[in-house]
């Protein structure tokens, strides 16, 4: 596996449901981060890890718990969701610890939320 | 803070034409600005970045931006557009020093018609 690989691709759950989505990054990076990407909104900066230590939370429910065991694996624990959390979910990493601003962000595919 | 505002949703060309997206900027320091383009089903890939050195970017698959502070605009061009270019384009912004977040436009989506 190479660059940002996300599971499960597609998830459909029930607002009673709890699942998680996983993130792995292959590239060496020290920040990792999730997105939320709704249609027509501009992408959504929900969490960023750095070197495993959460330093930005941007007012996201408690209903999404980030988690992050070390700099490589990134989980979004999910539960107790609402339909207008549908959306795709992004997860990227950065090389740079600092997270300075020229930093490039490297996105995964992506996980397609559906929730009913 | 910075913003950033990228005008319609949709933009449609022949092959062949020439690529041109808008953006502008809101940005209280000299930012740094950036465009990603996202496939369909796929995640977002860089296509090109300005950071304070040349105002003239080229990035790849031959797409290039320019910076114009007097504008506050990075537009994207190419000038013959192909039937793989149609995506959708992100541009973003941030600014310099530690902790600096990336902010996104709403998107536009670039059809091609052959």
């Amino acid at each position: 596996e190479t660059g940002v690989t996300q599971t499960p691709r597609h998830l459909v759950m029930g607002m009673t449901n709890k699942k998680s989505l996983k993130c792995e990054q292959h590239l060496g990076h020290n920040a990792m981060y999730w997105y939320k990407q709704s249609a027509k909104k501009p992408l959504e900066l929900m969490f960023v890890y750095n070197f495993k230590e959460q330093t930005e939370n941007n007012s996201v429910p408690s209903r999404f718990s980030p988690e992050c065991p070390n700099s490589s694996h990134l989980f979004l624990h999910l539960h107790t969701l609402q339909p207008e959390d549908s959306a795709l979910y992004l997860c990227a990493s950065s090389q740079d610890g600092l997270l300075a601003g020229e930093e490039t962000q490297y996105f995964g595919p992506g996980t397609r939320l559906l929730v009913l | 803070a910075q913003s950033v505002t990228q005008l319609g949703s949709h933009v449609s060309v022949s092959e062949g034409a020439l690529v041109l997206l808008r953006c502008n900027y809101s940005s209280s320091v000299p930012p740094y600005l950036f465009w990603y383009v996202q496939y369909p089903n796929q995640g977002l890939q860089l296509l090109l970045k300005y950071t304070s050195a040349a105002t003239l970017v080229k990035g790849i698959n031959g797409f290039e931006a320019e910076f114009k502070k007097s504008e506050t605009s990075f537009h994207l061009t190419k000038p013959s557009a192909h039937m793989s270019d149609a995506a959708e384009y992100f541009c973003a912004v941030s600014l310099p020093g530690a902790n600096s977040k990336l902010t996104f436009g709403k998107g536009i989506t670039l059809s091609v018609r052959p």
